[in-house]
């Protein structure tokens, strides 16, 4: 298996255009989970999915960010428009819905808004 | 919700010592309490991983306590090697299908040789 798969996983953009983060689970997992790291803020859960629903979206910041998971293999984070602010590493993570449920990272992507 | 605190937020050590980091739990329904590394540019790795019904697990160099009466769990490396040097992060899960996980902030450990 590949693991997650994330892209871009650089990301260089300038203020106020549109940002799509790409992810793809490991197959067969069932729950998949947007994080956004900074040097601040460390490790934030912005949303998770359970079997493609979103199950809690309560850490992702403003209305400006929407996620979604049309199916089990594909998710996309959407920052529309981007800020400043914004720039950070975005990881998606997911889980078996096997206990002892360990989390598998992709390998990120890096945003920089200008 | 579950709130997961960590401490030190970082931590430096002479190579061969031991180093030991702490997290706290706020939910006592919390059954899964994993550990991960983040070596400087990579993602984030499961290292080692406690269940509730456990007070100890060893694995080499790493092992986890847990005192669910205290709620804590803790983190100790012995014979600590540069390539120990890493954030560490802990968290605290209830072991639903689900597999959502609440994370501490982060101990940046240092190794010096």
């Amino acid at each position: 298996d590949a693991g997650v798969i994330q892209s871009p996983r650089h990301e260089v953009t300038e203020m106020g255009q549109e940002v799509t983060l790409r992810c793809k689970p490991i197959s067969g997992h069932n729950s998949l989970f947007w994080y956004r790291q900074t040097m601040m803020r460390g490790l934030e859960l912005l949303i998770y999915f359970n079997n493609n629903v979103p199950i809690d979206d309560s850490g992702m910041p403003e209305d400006r960010f929407s996620a979604k998971m049309p199916n089990a293999s594909f998710s996309t984070l959407k920052i529309q428009p981007s800020e400043p602010r914004d720039s950070a590493v975005y990881f998606c993570a997911s889980t078996s819905g096997h206990l002892p449920n360990e989390q598998f990272f992709g390998p990120g992507t890096r945003l920089t808004v200008l | 919700g579950e709130n997961v605190e960590q401490h030190p937020s970082t931590l430096s050590v002479q190579e061969g010592d031991s180093a030991v980091i702490k997290c706290t739990y706020s939910d006592s329904a919390s059954n899964y309490f994993p550990w991960y590394k983040q070596e400087l540019g990579k993602r984030p790795q499961l290292i080692i991983d406690i269940r509730s019904n456990v007070g100890e697990k060893k694995d080499q160099r790493i092992a986890v306590t847990l005192n669910k009466t205290a709620k804590h769990f803790s983190l100790h490396i012995t014979e600590t090697q540069p390539e120990d040097s890493a954030v560490y992060f802990c968290a605290a899960a209830y072991n639903t299908n689900a597999g959502k996980s609440t994370f501490g902030d982060g101990t940046t450990l240092t190794v010096k040789p």
